[in-house]
């Protein structure tokens, strides 16, 4: 049973692209949540997708936007890089309807993204 | 609004030494309570969570109790082995939060031989 799996390992990017990132969930799973991790840092809430729709965001700029596809695959997007976009972003899936398992989410390895 | 606060790091302990590491929270509500694992270059593991207040989380020889009287959920284990280090993260997670998670800033556990 193959878990939450995160493409690419690591990106180099310069400022002001932008890149997409990919999150396939832990088979079963219906939920996907993106967090950023700063070098040192706790993770941070970006926005969680279900049924194809983003239901709760964090405090992050727009320039920060996702999707899910019916696969509940998941995107993560980022527009205008900023150097302190720099960071490992993480990917985690859950169950909506598992009880309280609902509260088990399950990371993937995440996306090193370099920033010049 | 809701935050964690980990006690400052890095720690380095000898081998068998006893682990704490503090997490104290704020919260509205009755949040859910985690500890996470973060081994060199992979995800996050969940090592053990506690639901309400007085729940005892335990997984691998690791303990945390749910102490809402003093907003608190430490991290202990007895005896810490090489394979424990990595970096931990107290987290919680406020009911009816679509389960979004709120992260300590991660305490570095190095264990020497």
């Amino acid at each position: 049973d193959a878990g939450v799996t995160q493409s690419p390992t690591h990106l180099i990017k310069t400022r002001g692209q932008q890149v997409t990132l990919r999150c396939s969930p832990k088979s079963g799973h219906d939920t996907v949540s993106w967090y950023q991790q700063a070098l040192g840092q706790g993770p941070q809430f970006i926005f969680q997708y279900y049924e194809e729709e983003e239901r709760q965001r964090g405090n992050f700029p727009d320039r920060f936007s996702g999707h899910q596809f019916p696969n509940y695959s998941s995107e993560l997007n980022v527009n205008a890089l900023l150097l302190g976009d720099s960071a490992l972003y993480l990917c985690a899936s859950s169950f909506e309807w598992s009880g309280i398992q609902r509260e088990k989410l399950f990371f993937g390895s995440g996306t090193q993204l370099s920033v010049l | 609004g809701n935050s964690v606060t980990q006690m400052e790091g890095p720690v380095t302990l000898s081998e068998e030494a006893f682990l704490t590491i503090n997490c104290t929270y704020t919260a509205t509500g009755y949040p859910s309570l985690f500890w996470y694992v973060q081994y060199p270059g992979e995800g996050l593991q969940l090592l053990l969570k506690a639901t309400k207040a007085d729940d005892k989380g335990s997984n691998k020889g690791f303990e945390a109790t749910y102490r809402k009287e003093t907003t608190s959920f430490h991290l202990e284990k007895g005896s810490v082995q090489v394979s424990d280090s990595a970096v931990y993260f107290c987290a919680l997670m406020r009911s009816g939060s679509a389960r979004q998670l709120t992260f300590g800033s991660g305490t570095q556990l190095t264990v020497l031989p």
